[in-house]
């Protein structure tokens, strides 16, 4: 079965400062990876995936994030936040070989980016 | 493109009615999928569908129908409603083949209550 936590409800950072959006999963194959982003009275819109390749991946409006198959970490940074990145973030992820079609989602982050 | 439509955007609805939830995609994905979306548990799989015709359980299907006789639409049949089914629902297309497949697109979600 595939599972994603994300161990935080929320996030709180100052604009311009960095933030980290953390996220885990377990598969039992190798694992795609997905953020997704909810802005308030909205539907999902994509940030980044990871596939294959390298590690780190640069996404949407400066975020990227950083695969780590030891950690089974996924991990989603920005260098400085802004008060508009402030909505509710998913992580996914889907088991290519055991876990067919489905895509499972974390429980969501609320980031609060405040001046 | 439209992307993903849904109708309507919000109702309300008495225990025992049934009412159906739209969904219309313009891209000619062949996955469309259904979730619900709670406070604190993120979004669960309701339903979804590889292509016409084809549909298949997500992980919360109790209570809920679907059918997918076109490529562009997958309405979700509520047959009884019951207030636990007070939710916000999405619905989300991607492509079936290739690495672009990855990139789900959502609707903007209807907004459920069941009183």
């Amino acid at each position: 079965a595939q599972s994603v936590a994300q161990p935080e409800d929320q996030v709180n950072v100052a604009e311009g400062n960095p933030l980290t959006v953390k996220c885990t999963y377990s598969v039992s194959g190798n694992p795609y990876l997905f953020w997704y982003v909810q802005y308030p009275n909205r539907g999902l819109q994509f940030l980044l995936k990871y596939i294959t390749g390298d590690n780190l991946v640069k996404g949407s409006y400066g975020f990227e994030a950083e695969f780590n198959k030891s950690q089974t970490s996924f991990h989603l940074k920005k260098p400085s936040a802004l008060v508009s990145d402030s909505a509710l973030y998913f992580c996914a992820v889907r088991d290519v070989a055991g876990g067919g079609n489905k895509l499972t989602f974390g429980t969501g982050t609320q980031l609060k980016v405040e001046l | 493109n439209a992307g993903v439509t849904q109708t309507p955007k919000f109702q309300v609805l008495k225990t025992g009615q049934s009412m159906t939830l739209q969904c219309a995609q313009d891209m000619n994905h062949e996955y469309m999928s259904w979730y619900r979306q709670d406070p604190g548990m993120g979004l669960r799989l309701i339903h979804y569908s590889v292509g016409a015709g084809i549909t298949d359980q997500g992980e919360v299907p109790n209570g809920y129908n679907v059918s997918r006789s076109t490529t562009e639409d997958f309405p979700l049949r509520l047959l009884s409603a019951a207030p636990s089914q007070t939710s916000v629902y999405f619905c989300a297309s991607r492509e079936r083949t290739g690495l672009a497949q990855e990139t789900q697109y959502f609707g903007p979600g209807t907004r459920l209550l069941v009183l």
